[in-house]
């Protein structure tokens, strides 16, 4: 079936450093692929997406470039600030069209001053 | 900004105790989902509902749990009798559509069964 694997966590980084967080999938079809985020105490929220292959998502100096031919949406940012502290998700939207996400497990983030 | 809404934050239960937690997804929303979320473990798809009706349910949603959107607002998971391994963090979500649409999602309950 339809699986997504993230990089472990947590990931520890020095403000301004650069980020990047692996995710590849397993999927039939073309599935579209998310980055959601959740900060402490939160809700998951929706960071970027991509629909279709070489599509490149992009929020908040976040990007991911969608690459069918290795099956990966890897996260990327040029320079991350404390705030960014967060745990980051990977997802997909199986290809059944009832809307289901398929996430992977999550990498914790932690910036330092 | 329209947000999802879940109560209550935290519940804890005895095993074998039914439990109702509480959504109220965006208002002009059409397809509702519930996720769960062990500790450590992966967010999991539970179920997905649309016009009143299951559209799908995996594997973990047995005859313990129901979902019922009981008027235009609310939207709820039932589980009949706990077990200690239905504790996890909850996640509602909704949707304007299933395709393309973004789904949000609410803040969550944390269920502990003892």
């Amino acid at each position: 079936g339809d699986s997504v694997t993230q990089m472990e966590g947590p990931v520890t980084l020095s403000e301004e450093a650069f980020l990047t967080i692996n995710c590849t999938y397993t999927a039939t079809g073309y599935p579209s692929l998310f980055w959601y985020v959740q900060y402490p105490g939160e809700g998951l929220q929706l960071l970027l997406k991509a629909t279709k292959a070489d599509d490149k998502g992009s929020n908040k100096g976040f990007e991911a470039t969608y690459r069918k031919e290795t099956t990966s949406f890897h996260l990327e940012k040029g320079s991350v600030q404390v705030s960014d502290s967060a745990v980051y998700f990977c997802a997909l939207r199986a290809t059944s069209n009832t809307g289901k996400l398929i996430f992977g497990q999550g990498t914790t983030l932690q910036v330092k001053p | 900004e329209p947000e999802v809404t879940q109560t209550p934050s935290h519940q804890v239960t005895q095993m074998g105790q039914e439990v109702i937690l509480r959504c109220v997804p965006i208002s002009n929303h059409l397809y509702f989902y519930w996720y769960r979320q062990i500790l450590g473990q992966k967010v999991e798809f539970l179920v997905s509902f649309y016009n009143n009706e299951i559209s799908e349910k995996s594997e973990i949603f047995d005859d313990q749990f129901s979902v019922e959107r009981p008027d235009g607002s609310n939207f709820t998971l039932k589980i009949r009798s706990t077990k200690l391994e239905d504790s996890a963090m909850y996640f509602c979500a909704s949707s304007w559509t299933s395709g393309e649409e973004t789904q949000y999602f609410g803040p969550g309950t944390r269920l502990l069964v003892l």
